[in-house]
């Protein structure tokens, strides 16, 4: 089956302690992306990769890394998590360009 | 910067109706447009996904219209039922291609 898996599904953090949600996708996609959704902001784009070794910054950058060394995997790394990064996350994955934007279950993130 | 909005942000309705939910975006310069569900604490599951060369897509009960030039689509739920209830969601993919732009949804109520 075709999917996008994410883990952790539910997560309650304290302040300043490094965590890793993953993403792993089964179709071979070359773009892959991160987006956060906050009520009355929507989902908003954290980070993309175009292919392995290939990453930049969406719109919401700041306080997040990825790394992307395998094309299946896109993990997201929060290195010093703050309560401003309480979300919902959510992972997607796609082949370039035109076709269809995959989603995973997404992960709710609670740092407090 | 491309902003997608969508009327009405909320939406309640008795089964059977028939009902438009309608997107707007302000660049036309997109390669394609996607409409997705998202149930309460769930993911993005896809419904529709309209290339920026095509006019509509049908999906059983679902249509989807894009009119690229003014920046609008419509997604059109015939025969509603009770489980359509869910946010839904479109989403306009610029022609880089490196991300996906959300409006914020419209929240669809269909009571028995």
């Amino acid at each position: 089956e075709a999917q996008v898996t994410q883990n952790p599904r539910y997560l309650i953090t304290v302040t300043g302690k490094k965590l890793t949600v993953t993403c792993s996708q089964n179709m071979n996609h070359e773009y892959m992306s991160w987006y956060r959704q906050d009520p009355g902001l929507g989902l908003r784009q954290i980070y993309y990769s175009m292919n392995v070794e290939v990453t930049d910054k969406g719109d919401v950058p700041e306080g997040y890394k990825v790394s992307r060394k395998e094309k299946r995997n896109f993990p997201l790394i929060l290195e010093s998590p703050s309560p401003n990064q309480t979300s919902l996350y959510f992972c997607a994955s796609s082949f370039w360009g035109v076709t269809e934007a995959f989603f995973g279950q997404g992960t709710r993130l609670t740092v407090v | 910067k491309q902003e997608v909005t969508q009327i009405p942000a909320a939406l309640s309705v008795p089964e059977g109706e028939n009902l438009v939910l309608n997107c707007s975006f302000t660049d036309s310069a997109i390669y394609n447009l996607q409409w997705f569900r998202q149930d309460p604490g769930k993911g993005l599951t896809s419904l529709l996904l309209i290339q920026s060369s095509q006019r509509e897509q049908t999906s059983g009960r679902l249509n989807a219209s894009l009119d690229k030039s003014s920046g609008r689509s419509t997604l059109y739920i015939a025969a509603s039922q009770p489980g359509d209830s869910a946010t839904y969601l479109c989403a306009v993919r610029e022609t880089s291609g490196s991300r996906l732009t959300f409006g914020e949804g419209t929240q669809l109520t269909v009571n028995p």
